[in-house]
């Protein structure tokens, strides 16, 4: 299957620094990436879809100020967890679609927050 | 936010055995996507279904798009050790892109 890689695959900061998540798609082209939250022992929620070249749109609940994505290019997509508090650590998943219905993931980046 | 709910939550099984789990939905679903997820990796596609009645295999895996474009099924035959891990449908909402994911199906297996 297409490839999606993030970057770093975990991550610790003190609380009210900003930190950055990189996510590329390795082999294929991405307008369009995911970016979804998951706590522990619990299902993967989605947070933004990011659009190449355009602005970001948010699933309610979620705070676009808090959580900065950038689409600069068809295959990299960055979250920046902004301001970041120990209630924002959680594992961060990217994925991106590589054809009609195929949505592949990256291996997650874990955010520690203290 | 919404999810697909996904039985049973979790399973612990002897290797050998036969698994089914299955994901329903309120709404019609055009697609239907299984993943598997390990512990601290990311979700790894094992079938998508895209019509009605469709029945697709993967291996050991097997995967049918329910009839009623409301449900899906997965069944994993002669289970062994490295299955363990939790297996999740997604599908896409609202006749949009956006994809939106099961409550998840923990299994275990027992050598």
């Amino acid at each position: 299957g297409a490839v999606v890689s993030q970057h770093p695959s975990w991550v610790i900061c003190k609380s009210g620094t900003s930190v950055k998540i990189e996510c590329r798609s390795l082999d294929f082209q991405a307008t369009t990436m995911f970016w979804y939250r998951q706590f522990p022992k619990q299902s993967l929620m989605l947070m933004a879809t990011s659009n190449e070249g355009s602005k970001a749109t948010y699933e309610q609940g979620v705070e676009k100020d808090k959580f900065l994505i950038n689409h600069a290019s068809l295959t990299l997509s960055t979250l920046t967890v902004t301001s970041a508090h120990p209630e924002d650590s959680s594992f961060y998943i990217c994925s991106a679609k590589a054809g009609p219905g195929e949505l592949f993931f990256g291996e997650g980046s874990r955010l520690t927050v203290l | 936010g919404q999810q697909l709910n996904q039985s049973p939550q979790s399973m612990f099984i002897q290797e050998g055995e036969d698994v089914s789990m299955n994901c329903t939905s309120s709404s019609i679903f055009n697609t239907w996507l299984w993943y598997k997820q390990e512990p601290g990796e990311g979700p790894v596609l094992l079938i998508a279904l895209y019509k009605a009645g469709e029945l697709t295999s993967n291996g050991r895996l097997t995967a049918q798009f329910g009839i009623t474009r409301k449900d899906s099924f997965l069944n994993i035959s002669a289970s062994i050790p490295s299955d363990v891990g939790i297996y999740f449908c997604a599908g896409p909402f609202g006749g949009t892109y956006k994809y939106i994911f099961g409550t998840g199906t923990r299994l275990k297996v027992l050598a």
